[in-house]
């Protein structure tokens, strides 16, 4: 697509269920970046797909954040036994990996997560 | 491991001031240099970027910005801005294959 494509744009949670948000990168980026912004903070960095290298995954803040990237493109966060700390709006970003061109990020709209 | 640092959490100017965001970065080696600006209610995009040459880039909405490599440095003016420039403005950093950090952000609100 012509941008980066996140849903959920919102979602509404019961503390302890799972939720998966789903990120579809611009075609050909094979940077992919999660971030969550809570209110009144700033962007915190959550997991960073590059290629095939292994995922950098030093800002998922607990085992109960995962992610994956099939096949190069799609990308799913996936949060399990939610809690209301998790509240936030998750933002997807894409970038191209090659050095001779920008390497801007492109952020889609997020998803709203709130969990009740 | 890189890191950003933004002085200003929140910054309030009347329109036509003059305006400038400090951010300050750690890394040792080469790094890309971005700007990034939120509006009310949209999403993140790109204000300016810097990668290599020119030290003073310039970006949309006569904002611009000179990186200074000794000072670690990428400070973000506007000589003189409007009512429209309320917004979250982020500056943000990566070395080449690593990842982008950002900075906690600055929230302008300029009053009319």
């Amino acid at each position: 697509g012509a941008g980066v494509s996140q849903s959920p744009s919102n979602k509404v949670t019961e503390k302890g269920k799972d939720v998966e948000l789903r990120c579809d990168p611009i075609s050909g980026h094979t940077a992919l970046y999660w971030y969550r912004q809570s209110l009144g903070q700033g962007l915190e960095f959550l997991i960073y797909f590059q290629g095939n290298s292994a995922p950098d995954k030093s800002g998922l803040p607990s085992d109960r954040f995962s992610a994956e990237r099939t096949g190069g493109s799609v990308s799913t966060l996936t949060i399990q036994r939610t809690q209301q700390e998790d509240s936030a709006v998750y933002l997807c970003a894409s970038s191209s990996d090659r050095a001779s061109v920008n390497t801007e990020a492109f952020f889609g709209q997020g998803t709203r997560l709130t969990v009740v | 491991a890189q890191s950003v640092s933004q002085h200003n959490h929140h910054v309030i100017l009347s329109e036509a001031a003059s305006l400038e965001l400090g951010c300050n970065y750690s890394y040792g080696g080469t790094v890309n240099l971005f700007w990034y600006v939120q509006y009310p209610g949209q999403h993140l995009q790109l204000l300016l970027k810097y990668f290599s040459g020119d030290p003073l880039v310039k970006g949309i909405k006569g904002f611009e910005a000179e990186f200074i490599k000794s000072k670690f440095s990428f400070n973000l003016r506007k000589p003189s801005v409007q009512w429209s420039d309320t917004a979250e403005y982020f500056c943000a950093v990566n070395a080449y294959g690593n990842k982008l950090v950002f900075g906690a952000g600055t929230i302008l609100r300029v009053k009319s």
